[in-house]
C-alpha cells in the first residue's frame, strides 16, 4: 500500500521567513508527485514532479523531487499571511500497466505565518 | 476557463434519509474522483471514473455509497440512509487522464444530524 508522511506537522512562522515542507513516499511503481494548498475547502494544485533533481519553480514557491531518497520538498520564501494553509503532497496511484490516478495524501503540513 | 463544479455546496439532513451530490467537471477530463475529508482527518479516495466506467472503487466505504457518472461528464455520488458518521466534505477532483495532474472542485460539506 502507497504511503505518504509529511512534515513537520504544523509550523508557525512570521511574516518574511522561509520555510520548507518534506514529504517522503513509498510508492509502487511511482511516476509522479503532486503538491496541493488547501484553504477551507479545496485544494489547489501547485506543482507536480516527475523527474528528480528538476526544480519547479512558481513565484516564491519551489519545489523538488528526489526519486532515488523518496522524498520531495516544498520551498517557500518570503512568507506572507496568505501563506497560511494546509500544504498536502500526494502521488498519483499506478499499478504497472493500470493507471487509476487515486491520489494518496500525507497528513500536511499545517503553516501559520503571523504578520 | 470553468473549473470543476459542485453542488449543493452545503447540505443538511436528517439521519436515515438519502442525498445525492453532483460534480460537473473541467470540459473534456476523462478522470473523474470523489473524496472524502471527515473532521480532522485526511482526505482518502473514494472512487475513480475513466469516461463513465468506474475501474476503482476500492474507497467506498459501505455500499450505502454508490456513484454514478453519464456522458462522460456530470457523476453524483449517492449516499443512502445516511449516518453520523457519513459528516464530511465531499470533493470531486478531475483530469485529463489518470496520470495527470487533478483539480479539485469547491467540495460539498455534508452535515447529518
Amino acid at each position: 500500500e502507497d504511503k505518504v508522511v509529511q512534515s513537520p506537522l504544523s509550523l508557525v512562522v512570521h511574516e518574511g521567513d522561509t520555510v520548507t515542507l518534506n514529504c517522503s513516499y513509498e510508492v509502487t511503481n511511482f511516476r509522479s508527485l503532486l503538491w496541493y494548498k488547501q484553504e477551507k475547502k479545496a485544494p489547489t494544485f501547485l506543482f507536480m514532479l516527475t523527474s528528480s533533481g528538476i526544480e519547479k519553480k512558481s513565484g516564491r514557491l519551489s519545489s523538488i523531487l528526489d526519486k532515488k531518497e523518496l522524498f520531495s520538498i516544498l520551498n517557500i520564501t518570503a512568507t506572507q499571511t496568505g501563506d497560511s494553509a494546509v500544504y498536502l503532497c500526494a502521488p498519483p496511484f499506478n499499478a504497472g500497466g493500470t493507471s487509476y490516478g487515486k491520489l494518496t495524501f500525507g497528513q500536511g503540513t499545517i503553516l501559520t505565518v503571523h504578520p | 476557463g470553468a473549473g470543476v463544479s459542485q453542488s449543493p455546496s452545503n447540505k443538511v439532513t436528517e439521519k436515515g434519509k438519502d442525498v445525492e451530490l453532483r460534480c460537473d467537471p473541467i470540459s473534456g477530463h476523462t478522470a473523474l474522483y470523489w473524496y472524502r475529508q471527515s473532521l480532522g482527518q485526511g482526505l482518502e479516495f473514494l472512487i475513480y471514473f475513466q469516461g463513465n466506467s468506474a475501474p476503482d472503487k476500492s474507497g467506498l466505504p459501505s455500499d450505502r455509497f454508490s456513484a454514478e457518472r453519464t456522458g462522460g461528464s456530470v457523476s453524483t455520488l449517492t449516499i443512502q440512509r445516511t449516518q453520523q458518521e457519513d459528516s464530511a466534505v465531499y470533493l470531486c477532483a478531475s483530469g485529463w487522464t489518470a496520470q495527470e495532474t487533478q483539480y479539485f472542485g469547491p467540495g460539498t460539506r455534508l452535515l447529518v444530524l
